[in-house]
């Protein structure tokens, strides 16, 4: 059973602050994702990652920046958290490119005050 | 604009009846689509998909229908049960199932 873990479930941070959220995945999965869900909107890709150390943008990049330094962890950086970035935050991970399934951790909500 | 559209934030439907979840698209490069479902406190599951060279694909209790010429697909859900009450996201690809962008979800309720 494929399992995607997220550090935390929920986060409180204060505008400007430097915020970290982590993604483990233990199925040795190449590719990994971190997505936001926001109501209305569905789930927006802000960026994804093909292999170690590889990363591409995704439609909502900007605020954020990612590190991929081993494979089963792929971290989502918030440099200076905004109140615009209070979302849900949604870590996937797939076996490789194509029509694999991705398979999603639990979330991760973040408030920003 | 929103390339993937649920107009339905939500639907609520008798346990045992059908379930039709609607989910419209505007890129016409999109070729795969997928359905996913979410329950609270946890991450979207896949529940099934359809490539464009089909215009369905049942799996057991679900059924996906896409009509390109329309853009739009549906999920059937028959018969529905409490179980299923869940949020539904439709979502599509049409670069090798590299980047999948999802619609708004629609939020199912079955009653007992």
């Amino acid at each position: 059973d494929v399992k995607v873990t997220q550090s935390s479930r929920y986060l409180v941070k204060r505008t400007g602050e430097k915020v970290f959220l982590e993604c483990v995945q233990d199925m040795d999965h190449e590719n990994m994702f971190w997505y936001r869900q926001d109501p209305g909107l569905g789930l927006r890709l802000i960026y994804f990652s093909y292999d170690v150390k590889m990363k591409e943008k995704g439609d909502i990049p900007e605020g954020y920046s990612v590190s991929r330094e081993k494979k089963e962890r792929f971290s989502l950086i918030l440099e200076s958290a905004s109140t615009n970035q209070t979302s849900m935050y949604l870590c996937a991970s797939r076996q490789r490119q194509g029509w694999e399934t991705q398979y999603f951790g639990p979330g991760t909500r973040l408030l920003v005050l | 604009d929103q390339q993937v559209k649920q107009n339905s934030p939500s639907l609520s439907v008798q346990e045992g009846r059908i379930s039709i979840l609607n989910c419209d698209y505007t890129n016409s490069m999109f070729d795969y689509f997928l359905w996913y479902k979410k329950y609270p406190a946890e991450g979207p599951t896949f529940l099934i998909s359809i490539s464009s060279i089909k215009d369905k694909n049942e799996d057991g209790r679900f059924t996906v229908f896409l009509n390109k010429s329309a853009k739009h697909l549906s999920l059937h859900i028959v018969p529905s049960q409490p179980g299923d009450s869940a949020v539904y996201f439709c979502a599509a690809s049409n670069n090798a199932g590299n980047m999948l962008t999802f619609g708004g979800g629609t939020r199912l309720m079955v009653k007992p």
